[in-house]
């Protein structure tokens, strides 16, 4: 199947700075991304859609100039968590779609100190 | 709306038990899609399954299977003699044909023990 690559796969930050997360497809263009976050032992949630050469598309309670998302390229996505809190600690994923299917990055382990 | 409800939390099996994965939907949309994901304890999701909503034939892959009752709403998934490896959270989701968003059910934690 499709190859979807988040990078990094851990993080750890100190409370205030920024983190930057890519999401890329490897082996197909993907106009649309999607960014999910995950808390510990819950289902995920559906954050953005991200929209190749427009704006992302944000779910109700997120706050888009916190949680930046640029889709500059077919084949990448970035999420920047902004001024990140110990409570912005989360395993974030990204998923693209290759025809009917989704495939997930690898996911990303945010820990806020 | 679209909601995906996996009633069972946490499943706890001795190795080569079978197990079955309850999932429940509820959507509008005439034509959608089902899957089935594990999400071994690493995190990354794993794809197991895509089900059409016209396709109601029952699949089967190795060990595991899938049975999709449209009448029930409902894409039960099955771990036939199961082993410490199929240990991790299975998630069942949602995706209407005409969009692109995946609607999560709240994920059953298998533990498989030897």
């Amino acid at each position: 199947g499709a190859v979807v690559s988040q990078h990094p796969s851990r993080v750890i930050c100190k409370s205030g700075t920024s983190v930057k997360i890519e999401c890329r497809s490897l082996d197909f263009q993907a106009t649309t991304m999607f960014w999910y976050r995950q808390f510990p032992k819950q289902s995920l949630m559906l954050m953005a859609t991200s929209n190749e050469g427009s704006k992302a598309t944000y779910e109700q309670g997120v706050e888009k100039d916190k949680f930046l998302i640029n889709h500059a390229s077919l084949t990448l996505s970035t999420l920047t968590v902004t001024s990140a809190h110990p409570e912005d600690s989360s395993f974030y994923i990204c998923s693209a779609r290759d025809n009917a299917e989704a495939f997930f990055g690898q996911g990303t382990r945010l820990t806020v100190v | 709306a679209q909601k995906v409800t996996q009633a069972q939390t946490e499943i706890s099996v001795v190795e080569k038990e079978d197990v079955t994965l309850d999932c429940v939907y509820e959507t509008r949309d005439t034509t959608y899609y089902l899957f089935w994901y594990k999400q071994p304890p690493s995190g990354e999701l794993v794809f197991l399954i895509r089900r059409n909503s016209f396709d109601e034939q029952n699949e089967i892959s190795g060990r595991y299977s899938w049975n999709f009752q449209k009448s029930t709403s409902s894409f039960n998934f099955t771990i036939t003699a199961s082993q410490v490896v199929d240990s991790a959270v299975y998630f069942c989701a949602l995706n209407p044909a005409a969009g692109n968003k995946l609607t999560f059910g709240g994920g059953t934690r298998v533990l498989v023990k030897p």
